[in-house]
């Protein structure tokens, strides 16, 4: 069964700090790794798909990159801002059931201070 | 449609009461998944459509909740003799067939029971 952790739970840094968050995943058998971003009382914006085969992607300050073999994905913001502030959530799209089925993480809690 | 539309976007109940969830996948999307959000918890899977296969209905909680979709429309989650517990955000996603496509997820329904 696949599991995905993500590290740390929360994070507070000051405005313009560049920052990692971390994810990894316990299968390696997975079609793609998915990055969202949820805001308080509010759904999954999609911010970065990395298909199994690719080692990152990138989308303004932000930069996803991949390590399949070793489970690990990290989503790396640039230049940070207060209006980053918002929780993380990294998912894995696994062949454990198919290729239909999302894993998500338990998410990381981003704090910008102005 | 331009995204994955969710109705209501927020529903208080009386426990007991029978509850419906509205969810309008992006056009062209063969799959769809219904997830469960609890107060500060993570995205719980609930159940899987695609197409015109039998879904996956490995993650409801109990036989109070059922899902139905018609093709590759709009689907209802339904909960009969709501809970407390139930209570919790409601989110719906689509994507393309095949694992290379990401989800797509709509804002929510907010289900409140009193």
């Amino acid at each position: 069964k696949q599991e995905v952790t993500q590290i740390p739970a929360a994070l507070s840094v000051p405005e313009g700090e560049n920052l990692v968050l971390n994810c990894s995943f316990t299968d390696s058998a997975i079609y793609n790794l998915q990055w969202f971003r949820q805001d308080p009382g509010k759904g999954l914006t999609s911010l970065l798909l990395i298909q199994s085969s690719q080692r990152e992607q990138t989308s303004g300050r932000l930069n996803a990159s991949l390590d399949k073999s070793s489970g690990r994905s990290t989503l790396y913001i640039a230049a940070s801002q207060p209006g980053d502030s918002a929780t993380y959530l990294c998912a894995v799209r696994s062949w454990e059931t198919s290729g239909s089925r999302l894993t998500f993480g338990e998410g990381t809690q981003l704090t910008v201070n102005p | 449609g331009a995204g994955v539309s969710q109705s209501p976007s927020n529903k208080v109940t009386e426990k007991g009461k029978d509850v419906e969830l509205r969810c309008d996948p992006i056009s062209g999307h063969t799959a769809l998944y219904w997830y469960r959000q609890r107060l500060g918890q993570g995205l719980e899977f609930l159940i899987y459509f695609q197409g015109n296969s039998a879904p996956d209905k490995s993650g409801l909680p109990s036989d109070r909740f059922s899902a139905e979709r018609t093709g590759e429309s709009v689907s209802t989650l339904t909960i009969q003799r709501t809970q407390q517990e139930d209570s919790a955000v409601y989110l719906c996603a689509s994507s393309s067939q095949g694992g290379n496509y990401g989800y797509t997820f709509g804002s929510g329904t907010r289900l409140t029971v009193v």
